[in-house]
């Protein structure tokens, strides 16, 4: 139990096109997924926090006109990187919370390379 | 705000001995969740335990066993009789147990772990 998916799982696309990152929770409903960003050898950078039927919560320094992020079902968030840029290059990783104050699960990732 | 510090970056360990992972947290609260996430080259995140601060007794998961101590504020990991596919970067995360946190996980650093035959 407890599976996240994401999709796809890598991409490449060309500066100034935008992308959109799909997670979802396979086997349960999640109210709330979680979205981060990974540079290489570092550790994981929460992004925003998803709640289903809300706008997302941002962390401080993320831009949210930039990282689009939709959560329109209990089973499903979309990353969209608007106008992406190579900086926007990374292992971005989505997790979906199980029940409420429930542990996180993560989805396998999906590496963007922006060229 | 909660702050988790791993200080060992590389860690290596022979095949089949006991190795232990650092990790140190800083919190104000008395009610949190501590866990180990090991992240092997695939990159899929796999929770490998998980402590309730509450309790005392320390959470063990076949060959993982955590030394949790709540007063110093360190959460080891012991990986006993290490193999192979142990190999991988181990995350200390932190949790609060208030549900206004909304379930954020703020994470260490890291600590690359590298298993040698």
């Amino acid at each position: 139990g407890a599976v996240v998916s994401q999709h796809p799982s890598r991409v490449i696309c060309k500066s100034g096109t935008s992308v959109k990152i799909e997670c979802r929770s396979l086997d349960f409903q999640a109210t709330t997924m979680f979205w981060y960003r990974q540079f290489p050898k570092q550790s994981l950078m929460l992004m925003a926090t998803s709640n289903e039927g809300s706008k997302a919560t941002y962390e401080q320094g993320v831009e949210k006109d930039k990282f689009l992020i939709n959560h329109a079902s209990l089973t499903l968030s979309t990353l969209t990187v608007t106008s992406a840029h190579p900086e926007d290059s990374s292992f971005y990783i989505c997790s979906a919370r199980v029940g409420r104050g429930g542990d996180q699960y993560f989805g396998p990732g999906t590496r963007l390379t922006v060229t | 705000a909660q702050t988790v510090t791993q200080s060992q970056p590389e860690m290596s360990v022979q095949e089949a001995e006991t190795v232990t992972l650092s990790c140190t947290y800083d919190t104000s609260e008395s009610d949190y969740y501590l866990f180990w996430y090991k992240q092997p080259p695939s990159r899929q995140m796999i929770l490998v335990i998980r402590q309730e601060a509450y309790k005392q007794q320390n959470a063990t998961e076949n060959r993982f066993s955590v030394n949790f101590q709540k007063a110093a504020k360190s959460f080891s990991l012991k990986i006993s009789d290490s193999q192979l596919g142990d190999a991988a970067m181990y995350f200390c995360a932190y949790r609060s147990a208030r549900e206004t946190s909304g379930s954020r996980l703020t994470f260490g650093e890291g600590t690359q772990l590298t298993v040698n035959p």
